[in-house]
């Protein structure tokens, strides 16, 4: 069963817009952490922002931030203020446990595109 | 700037030769990632280590296959003998599997090795 899913292949958006990006998760650990990667097409892997399973609040970075609704299992990036450096694919990813540095399971991943 | 560095960056062979990929984690890191990206797969988990002990190397294929580190400034990872199926981006990545005071184990992830395989 898929743990991670982000459901949307592309997203367009227009510049200084806002743009939400999918992403449901499927665990039975009641501890997990859920993060979010971008990879521009220089292909590396970039850290946005972390939610963690018990946090109260919503996690911000800057023009990021996730809209974390636990019943739904869902974790949501926002991306305010969209720039054109912001086109890139977006993954989410998640893992489970709360004891050490653990593998991440990653999504398919969200290809967004910045119109000027 | 501390970062995760990985050689080659870019690797064709022939069917059938062996490959090795390298990656030095950032000083200090106590875990390291070996994960593999294709367009069909996505990101997957090969095989990962902590304290240089092996934890899990399921997502690799035994039979060609092989994850060591020989120190805690060297990871490696190599096919043998490889295949076109094997042609993907390899990505290492390092972290601290606890550190007082963090509030998360962040991954932080190698530029990468591009592998074609002809």
């Amino acid at each position: 069963a898929q743990k991670i899913t982000q459901t949307q292949p592309g997203m367009f958006v227009q510049e200084k817009e806002a743009v939400t990006l999918d992403c449901t998760y499927d665990t039975s650990d009641p501890s997990y952490g859920l993060f979010w990667y971008k990879q521009p097409s220089s292909g590396e892997m970039i850290f946005l922002i972390y939610q963690g399973s018990y946090d109260q609040q919503n996690a911000t970075e800057g023009r990021y931030s996730l809209n974390f609704q636990k019943a739904r299992k869902s974790a949501n990036l926002v991306i305010s203020a969209s720039q054109l450096g912001d086109s890139a694919m977006y993954f989410c990813a998640m893992r489970e446990g709360r004891s050490g540095n653990t593998p991440l399971v990653f999504g398919k991943g969200t290809r967004l595109s910045v119109i000027a | 700037d501390a970062r995760v560095t990985q050689t080659p960056r870019h690797k064709v062979t022939e069917m059938g030769q062996e490959v090795t990929m390298r990656c030095q984690p950032i000083l200090g890191h106590n875990t390291v990632f070996w994960y593999r990206q294709t367009m069909m797969q996505g990101l997957e988990l090969l095989a990962y280590f902590r304290n240089r002990a092996p934890l899990d190397d399921s997502g690799m294929p035994k039979d060609r296959f092989s994850a060591e580190m020989p120190d805690a400034t060297l990871a490696t990872l190599k096919i043998q003998p490889s295949e076109p199926r094997d042609s993907a981006v390899y990505f290492c990545a390092s972290g601290l599997s606890f550190e007082p005071g963090q509030r998360y184990n962040e991954q932080f992830f190698g530029p990468g090795t591009r592998l074609t395989v002809l």
